[in-house]
């Protein structure tokens, strides 16, 4: 069965620019999380979805917003992008909320220049 | 006070010993534990979740105590392969629904 995809793998972006990140959740699993991870810090919640709405939302400015499709798969959208938001984005997917365990996938390394 | 605070570590441990770390979570209305291990430049992976009764997976043992608020991992027979960072989650179900993530302990495993 496959897991939780992500692309792109890698992204280089100048400040200013906009970028859209892509996430396909575990065949059956509701659920999708986003995660901002800095090196040397664990992963800082920024979204959840369950069933195309939103369910939760971290500390993080309105530069930063997400949808979930039919399908369950999920965009990560940051306009307006900082030196600060270079960062590991990771997406995960569970059953349905958040007291399920979550997978991850790979992650997507954004660099901002 | 963090939410959740881990020891950074490094935990450095010769191959074959037993290590536990401790995570310690300050909001009493938190619901639901795990522990899940990254590897350098890695996504994090479930390890296991932690249940009020405390549970094992071969090796590894997890507790938690609500009264003191915190949850620990206990490692037998480290391997090296167990080198990574432990990160310990907690989901408070509020009407955030979030997982509030420990910043791991790093664990090196030593021949």
């Amino acid at each position: 069965d496959a897991g939780v995809t992500q692309s792109p793998t890698h992204l280089i972006k100048t400040r200013g620019q906009h970028v859209t990140l892509r996430c396909s959740p575990i065949s059956g699993h509701k659920s999708v999380s986003w995660y901002q991870q800095v090196l040397g810090q664990g992963p800082q919640f920024i979204f959840q979805y369950y069933e195309k709405e939103e369910r939760g939302r971290g500390n993080f400015p309105d530069r930063f917003s997400a949808r979930q499709f039919p399908n369950y798969s999920s965009e990560l959208n940051v306009n307006a992008l900082l030196l600060g938001d270079s960062a590991l984005y990771l997406c995960a997917s569970s059953l349905e909320g958040a007291s399920y365990e979550q997978y991850f996938g790979p992650g997507t390394r954004l660099t901002v220049t | 006070r963090k939410e959740v605070e881990q020891d950074p570590g490094p935990f450095n441990v010769p191959e074959g010993a037993t290590v536990a770390f401790n995570c310690t979570y300050s909001n009493s209305a938190s619901q639901s534990f795990f522990w899940y291990r990254q590897d350098c430049r890695k996504e994090p992976k479930l390890l296991m979740s932690v249940y009020s009764s405390g549970n094992e997976d071969g090796r590894f043992t997890a507790q938690l105590n609500r009264a003191s608020q915190y949850i620990s991992l206990l490692i037998r027979d480290s391997k090296l392969s167990d080198s990574a960072t432990y990160l310990c989650v907690v989901n408070i179900e509020d009407s955030n629904y979030q997982l509030i993530w420990g910043a791991g302990t790093k664990l090196i495993i030593k021949p």
